[in-house]
């Protein structure tokens, strides 16, 4: 199964832009990139995913390298709300395995005033 | 609506106890997941239920007994656990377990605490 390596924490100054990025140099053909946030032991939240193209919605964009190994979350305008532990996350999406979820230790965003 | 509940919200049982974790969802959902989450820990996948059979089981010990009765509805049983095993266990669905499908959204979590 692949493995996510991602920083332990990370500031970002309120209306800044948050980069998060996540190592997911194992990455196998048939599993994606997802991001969820998880706030004060909530349940985790799903952000966005992507395969090999870079992903935005209305909550984030998504940047994966051409050779799928990392990726970088990018939250435009963080605000205080943004605050959350961000887990990167390598999800199988065919074959007997699909749907298996490896989590990185997730990124503590802590976005300041 | 993405609304995935779970209750009970906290429970605390004995060692010798038998308990159940329900979970429930309504948006027509047909793969359901039990993960279980130590203190500042990611969550581990435990078990997948993908149109109400057992897909994945993450070699989980036998006191732990999933049950997937319907599409909405999954249990967890709960027999003779350890103070280990105290831990959030979240629920999450998928309208699928393959490709697009896979975007699993998560219920708020039953605080488990084993004495």
């Amino acid at each position: 199964d692949a493995k996510t390596t991602q920083p332990t924490s990370m500031d970002c100054a309120e209306g800044r832009a948050a980069n998060l990025p996540c190592n997911h140099s194992t990455i196998s053909g048939n599993e994606y990139v997802y991001w969820y946030r998880q706030i004060h032991s909530q349940g985790p939240q799903y952000i966005i995913h992507g395969l090999k193209n870079n992903e935005t919605n209305e909550m984030a964009s998504l940047i994966i390298t051409e050779d799928r190994k990392s990726s970088t979350l990018i939250l435009p305008h963080a605000t205080l709300r943004d605050t959350a532990v961000y887990y990167c996350i390598v999800r199988v999406h065919f074959g007997t395995n699909a749907g298996k979820s490896t989590f990185g230790d997730g990124t503590t965003l802590t976005v300041k005033p | 609506d993405t609304e995935v509940t779970q209750t009970p919200k906290h429970l605390v049982m004995g060692m010798t106890n038998k308990k159940s974790l329900k979970c429930e969802q309504h948006m027509g959902h047909r793969a359901m997941y039990w993960y279980k989450q130590k203190a500042k820990k990611p969550p581990e996948l435990m078990f997948v239920y993908s149109y109400e059979k057992l897909s994945i089981n993450e070699s989980v010990p036998s006191r732990f007994s999933p049950e997937c009765p319907n599409s909405s509805l999954l249990n967890l049983h709960l027999h003779a656990l350890q103070p280990e095993d105290s831990a959030l266990y979240l629920c999450a669905s998928s309208l699928g377990r393959v490709l697009a499908k896979n975007i699993q959204y998560f219920g708020a979590g039953t605080r488990l605490s084993v004495l």
